[in-house]
């Protein structure tokens, strides 16, 4: 089954504790993202990847890391998690298309409800 | 940069009433147009799309038109159900074709 996972799926964590939230998609997708959910707002990028090796800075980076050393994996890192990360945080991954297509469907993970205290 | 515009809601409706919720963007180009439904407790998934203007994109009753003269993207259903609740988003994928640009989401209550 195509999918993308996450885990885990609920994490209360104190300020200060470096966390990492893993994401996996079984797909061959060359595309992933981060998002962060928070009422009002809606769903803001994190990061991204383009490709193994290639991630850029999406609308609201600042506290996160990432990495893509396979092209199917693409975990999320808090280095120092501070109360103001408390938040619904999703993977995504999408196919690139060809020719720079923008039809294209994103899939996203369960979610992963993170709390810092 | 590109935007989406759409009400919070949230919605509350009987069953069997009609449904609208409005979404309008702003982009440069041509972008494609999407719903995607959050059920409560999962991730996103993708209802309907188009990619170019005058597209009606549909699915389990759900439709949206890609209107370019109003830079609007509206989702209708003709008859709700209790199984329709959850929150709807909005999204375009446009200039920068990777990135996917979401709206707020509106909730959508429906009660029988």
């Amino acid at each position: 089954e195509a999918q993308v996972t996450q885990n885990p799926r609920y994490l209360i964590t104190v300020t200060g504790k470096k966390l990492t939230v893993t994401c996996s998609q079984n797909m061959n997708h060359e595309y992933m993202s981060w998002y962060r959910q928070d009422p009002g707002l809606g769903l803001r990028q994190i990061y991204y990847s383009m490709n193994v090796e290639v991630t850029d800075k999406g609308d609201v980076p600042e506290g996160y890391k990432v990495s893509r050393k396979e092209k199917r994996n693409f975990p999320l890192i808090l280095e120092s998690p501070s109360p103001n990360q408390t938040s619904l945080y999703f993977c995504a991954s999408r196919p690139s298309g060809t020719g720079g297509a923008t039809w294209t469907e994103a899939f996203f993970g369960q979610g992963t409800r993170l709390t810092v205290v | 940069g590109d935007s989406v515009t759409q009400m919070e809601g949230p919605v509350t409706l009987s069953e069997e009433a009609f449904l609208t919720i409005n979404c309008t963007y702003t982009a440069t180009g041509y972008p494609s147009l999407f719903w995607y439904v959050q059920y409560p407790g999962e991730g996103l998934q993708l209802l309907l799309k188009a990619t170019k203007a005058d597209d009606k994109g549909s699915n389990k009753g759900f439709e949206a038109t890609y209107r370019k003269e109003t830079t609007s993207f509206h989702l209708e259903k003709g008859s709700v159900q209790v199984s329709d609740s959850a929150v709807y988003f909005c999204a375009l994928s446009g200039s920068f074709y990777q990135k996917v640009t979401f709206g707020i989401g509106t909730k959508l209550q429906v009660i029988p």
